[in-house]
């Protein structure tokens, strides 16, 4: 158990919905990242944040959204599904690189979104 | 830009044979993971190598770092069935604002 829990494990939605990604990281990790998945592919970066802050920004469609929280759980958000966003989305925390924290990221378990 | 390149992209091999999957990366970095995923499921962290020269080691599996070469390599010695997964290795650096950059994965197929 990495202690990254993610929700909800498995949704499946219709094309056009929009749903919602939940996480909430590691005690103590300021920095969540979100990953996406496709089906037998490598990790594609989404977003970062730190302490509530954008940090840094990858591959994320305009359709997609985040955000973290003060008590840094984070969102992701999905609108005007298509079929081409099933797939298995992470999220990660971590500590910065520093002193006795190796920077390494910690997953969650992975919410699985099916788009119909 | 920093670029991670991790080959062979598939392999499958006997059970009790040795073999290497290797990460190549093309700037300066200070830090390198190994990463495990058994199919639809999370990722696990292996090794963590920080420094020119690191070993780890954890069963039947060794990861080394040569900073110079740009090159880190994770071997499985003697494997067995349990060891099938997609092996990632990652690369932190300041090329990439310290953002990891992730190689596309291994596939491991380890047959009995």
């Amino acid at each position: 158990d990495s202690g990254v829990t993610q929700t909800p494990k498995h949704l499946i939605t219709a094309t056009g919905q929009r749903v919602t990604l939940r996480c909430s990281p590691r005690s103590g990790d300021l920095s969540v990242y979100w990953y996406q998945q496709s089906l037998d592919q490598g990790l594609q970066f989404l977003i970062q944040y730190y302490n509530g802050e954008e940090r840094a920004k990858g591959n994320i469609l305009e359709r997609f959204s985040a955000q973290q929280f003060p008590d840094l759980h984070s969102e992701l958000n999905l609108s005007s599904l298509e079929l081409g966003d099933s797939a298995l989305y992470f999220c990660a925390s971590s500590h910065p690189l520093a002193g006795p924290n190796t920077g390494e990221l910690f997953f969650g378990e992975g919410s699985r979104l099916t788009v119909l | 830009e920093l670029k991670v390149e991790q080959n062979p992209l598939f392999l499958s091999m006997q059970e009790g044979k040795n073999y290497t999957i290797y990460c190549n990366y093309s700037t300066t970095s200070d830090r390198l993971y190994w990463y495990r995923q058994d199919p639809g499921k999370s990722l696990e962290s292996l090794f963590v190598l920080l420094s020119n020269g690191a070993v780890k080691q954890e069963g039947r599996l060794m990861a080394s770092l040569d900073t110079k070469a740009r090159l880190s390599t994770l071997h499985i010695t003697a494997a067995v069935h349990d060891l099938s997964a997609t092996y990632f290795c990652a690369v932190g650096s300041m090329d990439s604002n310290y953002q990891l950059i992730w190689g596309a994965g291994t596939k491991l197929i380890i047959k009995p």
